[in-house]
């Protein structure tokens, strides 16, 4: 079974407009984190925001907010107030407590595109 | 605080030679992941190392495939050997820790072309 999964390959927005990008997650491990990196075309992954599974509320950074629902396994990305500078792969990781050295497991990623 | 260097950012052989990546770790992170990116896909875990040991390489091809952390210097991602298919961009990370919500930091990859 996929550990991530992202079902959007690829999502349009209107600039200034808010958009939500979709993460489930598949564990048994009681103690795990959820990230999501942003990925422009120059290729680098750049880190926005982090979910712990023990978190009470929702993270949230600027412009970037995590729609955690632990019961569904979702952790969703919502981004406010789109800019065109936003246009880049976004990939959902997860992080679980009890694999050794706790690697990575990202989904297959979803490209946003901002119309102006 | 210079961030994860890798290097060469752009990589180009031909079948048959071999590729050496190296990276070198956020300054005083002593644990280093390799993922590897194909065309079109998320990152793939390959192996995690710490310094002078591999401590899991579940994500490593059997063969062609190497990696290292040695005491002094960065950490060399070696692939012997290669082929068409292993043409992808090539990531390391390091992290302060292992713990959960610790964030990996990753470098800006390399992107090995194999002619």
């Amino acid at each position: 079974a996929q550990k991530i999964t992202q079902t959007q390959p690829g999502m349009f927005v209107q600039e200034k407009e808010a958009v939500t990008l979709d993460c489930t997650y598949d564990t048994s491990d009681p103690s795990y984190g959820l990230f999501w990196y942003k990925q422009p075309s120059s290729g680098e992954m750049i880190f926005l925001i982090y979910q712990g599974s023990y978190d009470q509320q929702n993270a949230t950074e600027g412009r970037y907010s995590l729609n955690f629902q632990k019961a569904r396994k979702s952790a969703n990305l919502v981004i406010s107030a789109s800019q065109l500078g936003d246009s880049a792969m976004y990939f959902c990781a997860m992080r679980e407590n009890r694999n050794t050295g706790n690697q990575f497991y990202f989904g297959t990623g979803t490209s946003l595109t901002v119309i102006p | 605080n210079a961030g994860v260097m890798q290097n060469p950012r752009h990589l180009v052989r031909r079948r048959g030679q071999e590729a050496r990546l190296r990276c070198s770790p956020m300054k005083g992170h002593s644990h280093v992941y390799w993922y590897r990116q194909l065309p079109e896909e998320g990152l793939k875990f390959m192996v995690y190392l710490q310094k002078e040991n591999i401590i899991d390489e579940s994500g490593m091809p059997k063969e062609r495939f190497s990696a290292e952390f040695p005491k002094e210097g960065p950490s060399i991602l070696r692939i012997q050997q290669v082929v068409r298919g292993d043409s992808a961009a090539y990531f390391c990370a390091s992290s302060p820790g292992t713990s959960v919500g610790n964030e990996q930091f990753f470098g800006p990859g390399t992107r090995l072309t194999v002619l």
